[in-house]
């Protein structure tokens, strides 16, 4: 069982739709990162996540961390082709006394003109 | 904006050979790191080293594993008895404080070692 379960593994939309990938886990998390990671290239930080409940917005994409700060989502409003990429959620337990950043498996979205 | 590198951008090699992979962090940053992503899997920790020392190490780092500050800009991995399983992107990572302190971790762009 991995610490962070992302869903979906995959997604592939039409330009112009909307969507929501999902990171949970069963540990709680002093912060939640999300980065994307395009083919060749190393993870890019999109946002960090502090407070439960906190919603962050960085243009279209929308981010959320759960209450319980247990899970995350993100929402990208109107798709566009250039936000095609593997989505990546990441962080370090709370009950974790190091500083082992650990990535969910990732979501491959694939955004279709 | 700063950014980390990595060299080579690819790396072949025979099993049972030793390997270097290079990185220089951004130059402020005090905290280093290296991950690996086998093809299609997740991007896995390797290890962090702050210091000129290991801070933490995964399962995965074992005694064929060792990395290096050797002068004040690069940071290396080596590999010293390559495996085929040791194929994969190797991302060196750099943070200006504890990744645990919410701090991101800048990433290079990979090598991607294939080991024959």
């Amino acid at each position: 069982t991995q610490l962070l379960e992302q869903s979906p593994q995959f997604l592939s939309i039409q330009e112009g739709e909307n969507l929501t990938v999902y990171c949970n886990s069963s540990s709680v998390f002093s912060s939640l990162q999300w980065y994307r990671q395009e083919p060749g290239e190393g993870p890019v930080l999109l946002v960090t996540v502090v407070t439960g409940g906190e919603v962050k917005k960085l243009k279209r994409l929308t981010f959320q961390f759960g209450d319980a700060r247990k899970d995350s989502s993100l929402h990208i409003t109107a798709a566009q082709t250039g936000d095609t990429g593997l989505y990546l959620c990441a962080g370090v337990p709370s009950s974790d006394a190091g500083n082992m950043l650990t990535f969910g498996g990732g979501t491959r979205l694939m955004v279709k003109p | 904006e700063p950014e980390v590198t990595q060299t080579p951008s690819h790396q072949v090699t025979q099993m049972g050979q030793e390997v270097i992979l290079r990185c220089v962090p951004i130059s402020n940053h005090l905290y280093f790191y290296w991950y690996r992503q086998i093809l299609g899997q997740k991007v896995e920790f390797l290890v962090s080293f702050y210091n000129n020392e290991i801070s933490e190490k995964s399962e995965i780092f074992d005694d064929q594993f060792s990395v290096e500050r050797p002068d004040g800009s690069n940071f290396t991995l080596k590999i010293r008895s390559t495996k085929l399983e040791d194929s994969a992107m190797y991302f060196c990572a750099s943070s200006g404080v504890l990744a645990a302190n919410n701090s991101p971790l800048h990433f290079g762009n990979g090598t991607r070692l294939t080991v024959t």
